[in-house]
C-alpha cells in the first residue's frame, strides 16, 4: 500500500521566483492538506482540497495556491517567493468522511535565496 | 482559535526506562481529536496515538498511552521502555469534530533524546 508521496524532496529558489510542489495520496484517500513547517516550530495549516476545491484555508497570502486533480493528486503553487517562504511543505491526505486521520508525506524543503 | 502548547522544549530519557511528554490546549469545542505525532531526522510525520475527545478510556498503542483529561484539557503522552528509536520531536496535534475545523493545529514540539 503506497504511503503519501511527495516530489521533489528538496528545491533551491531565489526571491521573486514561482515554485510548484507536488503531492500523491494515500490509496484510497480523497482529501488533502498541506502545511507548512518552519525550523524548529510545529506545522501551520496552508490549505485543504477535497473534490478539487479549496475546502479551508488557514492564515497565508494569496501567493500561496493549490489545486487537486481527479486523481486526488495535488498541487502546491507558492508565487513571489520570500526569503521566508524557505521551509519544510508537509502534504497529508485523509478521507473527508469519518474518522479523518491525516498521514503525512516526507515533505519537500525549500530554501529561497 | 484552538491553540495547542508543549511547554517542554527538550526532555531526555535513559534507554528501557519511562518518560512523559505533556500536552495542554484551548477549544471552545466539545468533541474533537487529539493526536501525537513523531518526526524523526528523516523529516517524515508518523502518527503515534489518536485519543476521540467523547471516549472516556485512555488510548494504548503498545508502548505508547496517554493521559487524556478532559477537564484539564490536557493530553500527555508516555512512553514506556524507550528505545533509541524512539528518539525524536514529538508533537500533540488537535482537530475539530467538522466544517472548518477539521485541520490539525500542532504545538510547537518536544524534542526527545534517548540516552543508552
Amino acid at each position: 500500500d503506497a504511503g503519501v508521496t511527495q516530489s521533489p524532496t528538496h528545491l533551491i529558489k531565489t526571491r521573486g521566483q514561482q515554485v510548484t510542489l507536488r503531492c500523491s495520496p494515500k490509496s484510497g484517500h480523497d482529501t488533502v492538506s498541506w502545511y507548512q513547517q518552519a525550523l524548529g516550530q510545529g506545522p501551520q495549516f496552508i490549505f485543504q482540497y477535497y473534490e478539487e476545491e479549496e475546502r479551508q484555508r488557514g492564515n497565508f497570502p494569496d501567493r500561496f495556491s493549490g489545486h487537486q486533480f481527479p486523481n486526488y493528486s495535488s498541487e502546491l503553487n507558492v508565487n513571489a517567493l520570500l526569503l521566508g517562504d524557505s521551509a519544510l511543505y508537509l502534504c497529508a491526505s485523509s478521507l473527508m468522511q469519518g474518522w479523518e486521520t491525516q498521514y503525512f508525506g516526507p515533505g519537500t524543503r525549500l530554501l529561497v535565496l | 482559535a484552538q491553540t495547542v502548547t508543549q511547554s517542554q522544549p527538550e526532555m531526555s530519557v535513559q534507554e528501557a526506562e519511562t518518560v512523559t511528554l505533556s500536552c495542554t490546549y484551548d477549544t471552545s469545542e466539545s468533541d474533537y481529536y487529539l493526536f501525537w505525532y513523531k518526526q524523526p531526522p528523516s523529516r517524515q510525520m508518523i502518527l503515534v496515538i489518536r485519543q476521540e475527545a467523547y471516549k472516556q478510556q485512555n488510548a494504548t498503542e503498545n508502548r505508547f498511552s496517554v493521559n487524556f483529561q478532559k477537564a484539564a484539557k490536557s493530553f500527555s503522552l508516555k512512553i514506556s521502555d524507550s528505545q533509541l528509536g524512539d528518539a525524536a520531536m514529538y508533537f500533540c496535534a488537535y482537530r475539530g469534530y467538522s466544517g472548518s475545523a477539521r485541520q490539525l493545529t500542532f504545538g510547537s514540539g518536544t524534542q526527545l533524546t534517548v540516552l543508552p
